[in-house]
């Protein structure tokens, strides 16, 4: 089935600093992957879709300039939180659609971002 | 705008039962109904996937039933055990719109506890 890695896992920065997530479909190509963020005890929030080749659309409320989003193939999304404050600090999901059939969708591992 | 509640929120059995988890959703316009498993500080696993024309889908102990007319859908799992301890969501994909992609609904989620 359809396979999608998220890189890190878990990653430490220091507020001020950026991070780069990393989210890339192994087994298919993805034209379309969303990053959602999940705080505690909390359901998945739509950050963003991220679309190959052209500009991110973002939901309401998310700040473009601060969760910066590159999708410049079609296996690979980029997920950049510039100048991270410790309110950054959560857990942050990416997902694909295998298009080539309905399998519903995919999701990465997550990754834990702590800003300190 | 579509609007998916999951019942109970919290749940706690011992092992051995059988167990249903409740999702119900406001649009019945939906492509597919989808039912993931979280376990804590990880991603999401896709557990099941029911297309909008099918009844229910089975997989193992689990088996989940689409309603769409009366917009619920349940996840039976059968001679639960400990390793089924989990936060389970159900996630609402709507048909396709003018953008030509789409977004999840999720709804919060139940959280199971399976007690030896």
């Amino acid at each position: 089935g359809a396979v999608v890695s998220q890189h890190p896992s878990r990653v430490i920065c220091k507020s001020g600093t950026s991070v780069k997530i990393e989210c890339r479909s192994l087994d298919f190509q993805a034209t379309t992957m969303f990053w959602y963020r999940q705080f505690p005890k909390q359901s998945l929030m739509l950050m963003a879709t991220s679309n190959e080749g052209s500009k991110a659309t973002y939901e309401q409320g998310v700040e473009k300039d601060k969760f910066l989003i590159n999708h410049a193939s079609l296996t690979l999304s980029t997920l950049t939180v510039t100048s991270a404050h410790p309110e950054d600090s959560s857990f942050y999901i990416c997902s694909a659609r295998d298009a080539r059939g309905n399998y519903g969708y995919t999701f990465g591992s997550g990754t834990r971002l702590t800003v300190v | 705008k579509q609007e998916v509640t999951q019942i109970p929120a919290a749940l706690s059995v011992p092992e051995g039962e059988n167990l249903v988890l409740n999702c119900s959703f406001t649009d019945s316009a939906i492509y597919n109904l989808q039912w993931f498993r979280q376990d804590p500080g990880k991603g999401l696993t896709s557990l099941l996937l029911i297309q909008s024309s099918q009844r229910e889908q089975t997989s193992g102990r689990l088996n989940a039933s689409l309603d769409k007319s009366s917009g619920r859908s349940t996840l039976y799992i059968a001679a639960s055990q400990p390793g089924d301890s989990a936060t389970y969501l159900c996630a609402a994909e709507p048909l396709y719109d003018f953008s030509g992609y789409s977004t999840l609904t999720f709804g919060k989620g139940t959280m199971l506890l399976v007690s030896p």
